[in-house]
């Protein structure tokens, strides 16, 4: 069964910094593209990040450009997000989610790490 | 970035209905467009991918169509583990953009 543990949520002060994990099993993890997407409280859906299988390639929303990094260590088994600079903007739940073979969809996600920027 | 515009923004409907949401992209995405499932305080769950195709799992119920700009997600029969919030998705271009949702609520 595929399972993905997002974990290292929390309140952090605005400019502060907040590293996430993801845990996967039940997969061939290396084989796969992963992505962390949010949700801000009571809105929609926003994709974050994406990574390659071997982490050669990395694509990020503008909004978080030059403050996030996605990274990943296969021989673990996991996934990160390294958030610095963080906004208020930024509070909201992060999920991490698998791409699916096709390339083109979440075909698995994670419960979610609630992340909060607030003085 | 390519817009993703749905509606209705929310719907009443009783079990047993047929209902119809629509997705419009700002641009044509060929057929480059998904639909995901949110339950609250559940994660997103893929039902329609490439506009038509049904997720493994997916019930018949669930249905996609649509090309280039318009898209349409049919729920033939409503049931009572339908009511949630649905979102469409393009894959065409990053970044892969979604639509603000629709509630789906009982009536």
């Amino acid at each position: 069964e595929v399972q993905l543990v997002e974990s290292g949520g929390g309140l952090v002060q605005p400019g502060g910094s907040l590293r996430l994990s993801c845990a996967a099993s039940g997969f061939t993890f290396s084989s796969y593209w992963m992505s962390w997407v949010r949700q801000a409280p009571g809105k929609g859906l926003e994709w974050v990040a994406n990574i390659k299988q071997d982490g050669s390639e990395k694509y990020y929303v503008d909004s978080v450009k030059g403050r996030f990094t996605i990274s990943r260590d296969n021989a673990k088994n996991s996934l990160y997000l390294q958030m610095n600079s963080l906004r208020a903007e930024d509070t909201a739940l992060y999920y991490c989610a698998r791409v699916g073979v096709t390339g083109t969809t979440w075909d698995y996600w994670g419960q979610g790490t609630l992340v909060t920027v607030s003085s | 970035d390519i817009q993703m515009t749905q509606s209705p923004s929310s719907l009443s409907a009783s079990v047993g209905d047929r209902i119809i949401i629509t997705c419009r992209a700002s641009q044509s995405i060929s057929s480059s467009l998904n639909w995901y499932q949110q339950k609250p305080g559940k994660a997103p769950n893929l039902l329609i991918y490439a506009a038509s195709s049904l997720q493994s799992g997916v019930p018949l119920r669930f249905s996609g169509s649509g090309s280039g700009t318009d898209f349409t997600l049919t729920i033939s029969s409503l049931q009572p583990e339908d009511f949630a919030t649905y979102y469409c998705q393009q894959s065409y271009s990053v970044p892969g953009t979604f639509g603000q949702g629709t509630k789906v609520e009982i009536k």
